[in-house]
């Protein structure tokens, strides 16, 4: 079975700094990658996702993940972070060839100071 | 435009009170899922459908039905909610050919 784990809870940054949310998952081969934001009070967005190919996808509002098989990561990152960033980050796995099943990681709070 | 809705977004309720939240999605999607989302614990998955009639258990099952006789609605069932039913429920969408799901607003319950 797959799981996800993301080892920060929390992580304040300044406005305008870089950032980095880690991921590292378990599964038995490559799996497919997602991550997605919740802002206060609001459902879930898509901001990339892996399924093969490029290591290095794109997403949404300027971030942009990258998967590393050897470290079993799919980190977030973005060069400079505005406060509008200031949500909640999931990253969750998906087996391919199963049906419907996303697990999801516990959650990174982020917090953007001004 | 492509959403998908839920219905009630808030509900209060009572222990043992047989409720139903509704989940609409109308991108003619095969596959539906049902979240629950609690502090600590991320997102964790009710039940799912493959399509119309076909439906299966996810991690967290215990004390929830569902039920899929139209493609576009998915409607989860808790036949006597308990405090422990109290969390914030995602209803989520998706082709068949596709890992994307998007997903509904929420609905925030609480069971006392």
């Amino acid at each position: 079975a797959q799981s996800v784990t993301q080892p920060d809870i929390h992580i304040t940054v300044s406005e305008g700094a870089s950032l980095e949310l880690r991921c590292n998952y378990s599964y038995g081969a490559t799996p497919y990658l997602f991550w997605y934001v919740q802002s206060p009070g609001q459902g879930l967005q898509l901001l990339l996702k892996y399924f093969s190919g490029d290591t290095l996808v794109q997403g949404i509002k300027g971030f942009e993940a990258e998967f590393k098989r050897s470290q079993s990561s799919f980190n977030l990152r973005k060069p400079s972070v505005h406060w509008s960033d200031a949500a909640e980050y999931f990253c969750a796995v998906g087996a391919p060839g199963t049906a419907s099943k996303l697990t999801f990681g516990t959650g990174t709070r982020l917090q953007v100071t001004l | 435009e492509a959403q998908v809705t839920q219905n009630p977004r808030y509900l209060i309720t009572v222990t043992g009170k047989k409720l139903t939240v509704t989940c609409s999605q109308n991108m003619n999607h095969e596959y539906m899922s049902w979240y629950r989302q609690d502090p600590g614990l991320g997102l964790r998955q009710i039940y799912y459908s493959m399509n119309v009639e076909v439906t299966d258990k996810g991690d967290v099952p215990e004390g929830y039905k569902v039920s899929r006789k139209e493609k576009r609605n998915f409607p989860l069932i808790l036949e006597s909610p308990s405090p422990n039913q109290t969390s914030l429920y995602f209803c989520a969408s998706r082709t068949g050919r596709s890992y994307e799901q998007y997903f509904g607003p929420g609905t925030r319950l609480t069971v006392t």
